[in-house]
């Protein structure tokens, strides 16, 4: 099984900075089939990332995925209110199909 | 507009059984892979089980193989979770979830359903 470990565990940012949040494998990700997933508290999670660097439809340009084999990235280059939440990567090319502990990013 | 929708969420007792559905409209629901995922109160995401579009192939994550059962019916657009000898943690919001596309074997998931609580307790 393929664990997935995120860092950190919580960011503390105002709105407008940026956000860089980690995602390890341990071991290599298949086709980098690599995925990243917003959660809100009492909503189901939104994908936003896939194939590590693909932004999913309606998704706006300040979330980017980088990152190849066992080192992920999800960035948000300015942040807005609605994007402090849980974000959680998968990765959905080994079975089974792993996420990690989630991130969670907060208000300062 | 794509939509999922989950139910057959209960309170039942260890050892019991519960058949989880989710309808699906607005997409070809027969050529999309689909999978439940489940979210325990307070914790992270957790893949349960995803079936192809043809349902030629089921894949279960291990601590639910033997007991739960990923089935569809593309008659009736509606994916379904049987689970058999329930156990306190497999408490959680079930949520079913569609394939992004139909291209590439495996995908992330992109249209989620809003979820079925299912609570094992006695």
């Amino acid at each position: 099984e393929i664990v997935l470990t995120q860092s950190p565990g919580t960011l503390s940012l105002s709105p407008g900075e940026r956000a860089t949040l980690s995602c390890r494998a341990s071991q290599s990700v298949s086709s980098n089939y690599l995925a990243w997933y917003q959660q809100k508290p009492g909503q189901a999670p939104r994908l936003l990332i896939y194939a590590a660097s693909s932004r999913a439809t309606g998704i706006p340009d300040r979330f980017s995925g980088s990152g190849s084999g066992t080192d992920f990235t999800l960035a948000i280059s300015r942040l807005e209110p609605e994007d402090f939440a849980v974000y959680y990567c998968q990765q959905y090319g080994t079975s089974p199909r792993t996420f990690g502990q989630g991130t969670k990013v907060e208000i300062k | 507009e794509v939509q999922l929708l989950e139910s057959g969420g209960d309170l039942v007792q260890p050892g019991g059984s519960l058949r989880l559905s989710c309808a699906a409209s607005g997409f070809t629901f027969s050529i999309y892979t689909m999978t439940w995922v489940r979210q325990a109160p307070g914790k992270g995401l957790e893949w349960v089980s995803s079936v192809t579009g043809s349902a030629d192939y089921t894949d279960h994550t291990d601590s639910v193989k033997g007991r739960f059962t990923i089935s569809r019916d593309n008659s009736k657009n509606t994916l379904y979770l049987q689970m058999n000898s329930l156990r306190a943690e497999d408490t959680a919001v079930y949520y079913c979830a569609k394939a992004r596309t139909t291209t590439v074997p495996r995908d992330a998931f992109e249209i989620w359903g809003q979820g079925t609580m299912v609570t094992v307790s006695s």
